[in-house]
């Protein structure tokens, strides 16, 4: 079946802009994490949204990102008046997650958000 | 709280020569583990993963891993590196109620002819 999709797949803005990265997750997953991967380093989580709960937002670095997930499905994450310190990549996973499990994570392509 | 450390952040062997790619992790629960590797302008791959049942975990392309519990390390290893190993390589912790992925800061393999 279909794995997770992002696009765009790269993003060049000039700072100061607004930009919006989109994920279609896996279908019938119910759990999606965006998660950012800045040059020559790890993972960092931003975002978790499962089901109808409230999300997770204790990642996000600063007000000028939000996110969000329309019919439990496709998730925008916006960032606001960027900077160049955003400039990375953007990674949207999806889970089966059941309550008390923890299912592994399938990640899309990302986004890679340039910044000039 | 939960942590994953990579100890090497390069690692370079020779084709045909065993890969081990070291990790340890701190969990205040029993943790899941996984091993992801991510091929230069590719997405993440999940290679293996551990969830409390067997400690000897075997994944795809030949690799597997072993919980050690005692030691707090999941070590990945392979018998026999190929040139397609070459790849960045995230060891990868969630446990309890830890709902997102913690992420060690990645080993890149260098796979020489």
């Amino acid at each position: 079946g279909a794995g997770v999709s992002q696009s765009p797949s790269n993003k060049v803005t000039e700072k100061g802009k607004d930009v919006e990265l989109r994920c279609d997750p896996i279908s019938g997953h119910t759990a999606l994490y965006w998660y950012r991967q800045s040059l020559g380093q790890g993972l960092e989580f931003l975002i978790y949204f499962q089901g109808n709960s409230a999300p997770d937002k204790s990642g996000l670095p600063s007000d000028r990102f939000s996110a969000e997930r329309t019919g439990g499905s496709v998730s925008t994450l916006t960032i606001q008046r960027t900077q160049q310190e955003d400039s990375a990549v953007y990674l949207c996973a999806s889970s089966p997650r059941l309550a008390g499990l923890t299912y592994e994570q399938y990640f899309g392509p990302g986004t890679r958000l340039t910044v000039t | 709280a939960q942590s994953v450390t990579q100890l090497d952040s390069h690692v370079s062997v020779s084709e045909g020569t065993p890969v081990l790619l070291r990790c340890n992790y701190s969990s205040s629960y029993s943790p899941s583990l996984f091993w992801y590797v991510q091929h230069p302008n590719k997405g993440l791959q999940l290679l293996l993963k551990y969830t409390s049942a067997a400690t000897l975990v075997k994944g795809i392309n030949g690799f597997e891993a072993e919980f050690k519990k005692s030691e707090t390390s999941f070590h990945l290893t392979k018998p026999s590196a190929h040139m397609s190993d070459a790849a960045e390589y995230f060891c990868v912790v969630s446990s309890g109620s830890a709902r997102q992925l913690t992420f060690g800061s990645g080993t890149q393999l260098t796979v020489l002819p």
